[in-house]
């Protein structure tokens, strides 16, 4: 099954802010509030960092927020920190019970 | 704290069958709660959803693998398993087992905790 589409990467410098875009279809993204967002540092395992389109999990810091517009899905993090450089994946329920990722896309921070 | 252990071969020949185990820790994998199941990630690559089941109830798959995946469970040892037949190079990657929230039926579906992960190769 196809996957999401992400950019590959994007980079912003410390303090500012950046957006990744996860664009599916109707099936997906575009048809359910199932979208949820994974932070993965080089070497371990994904973090899920948003879930259900906007809401964060206990521990999670409110730098990190989340929101769809159609079948596109954005993640955006304030207030960009060193530490947030990783790899964030997006994901989504897909029409017949199955979970599609995106591609992922590399965050640098300058 | 819930905690998740993928164990199993590093190294598994074409055309056998990938073996994996997952050992739960501080939740229970017969849970009325939550179902749970596995991700693979390629090397340099993004992640793939396999599979994911809930005890005494439905088991969903990715259709690209159901005929290869089955999800065999043991409840006396709060561990359930992998198996994937007839592997290629293809299938190389890391595996994760992970819990996967569903509740009211059909909402959420997301993973909200994850194993550190095992490489396994396929290579003669």
């Amino acid at each position: 099954q196809s996957a999401l589409t992400q950019p590959a990467s994007v980079s912003g410098s410390p303090g500012q802010s950046i957006t990744i875009s996860c664009t599916g279809t109707s099936s997906d993204v575009g048809g359910y509030d199932y979208v949820s967002w994974y932070q993965q540092r080089p070497g371990k395992a994904p973090k899920l960092m948003i879930y259900e389109v906007s809401n964060r999990p206990s521990g999670v810091s409110n730098r990190f927020s989340g929101s769809k517009s159609g079948s596109t899905a954005s993640l955006t993090i304030s207030g960009l920190q060193a530490e947030d450089e990783a790899d964030y994946f997006c994901s989504s329920y897909r029409s017949n019970t199955t979970v599609v990722f995106g591609g992922g896309t590399k965050l640098t921070v300058l | 704290q819930l905690q998740l252990q993928e164990s199993g071969p590093g190294l598994v020949k074409p055309s056998e069958t990938l073996s994996l185990t997952c050992t739960v820790s501080g939740g229970s994998v017969s849970s009325d709660d939550y179902f749970w199941g596995w991700i693979r990630q390629p090397p340099g690559k993004g992640l793939e959803w396999i599979a994911s089941f809930y005890y005494g109830g439905n088991t969903y798959y990715n259709p690209s693998l159901k005929s290869r995946v089955t999800l065999p469970v043991d409840t006396s040892r709060n561990r359930f398993s992998l198996n994937l037949t007839s592997v290629t190079a293809a299938d190389t990657a890391v595996y994760y087992c992970a819990r996967l929230v569903i509740y009211a039926y059909s909402s959420g579906w997301y993973f909200d905790s994850w194993g550190q992960g095992t490489l396994v190769a396929v290579s003669s």
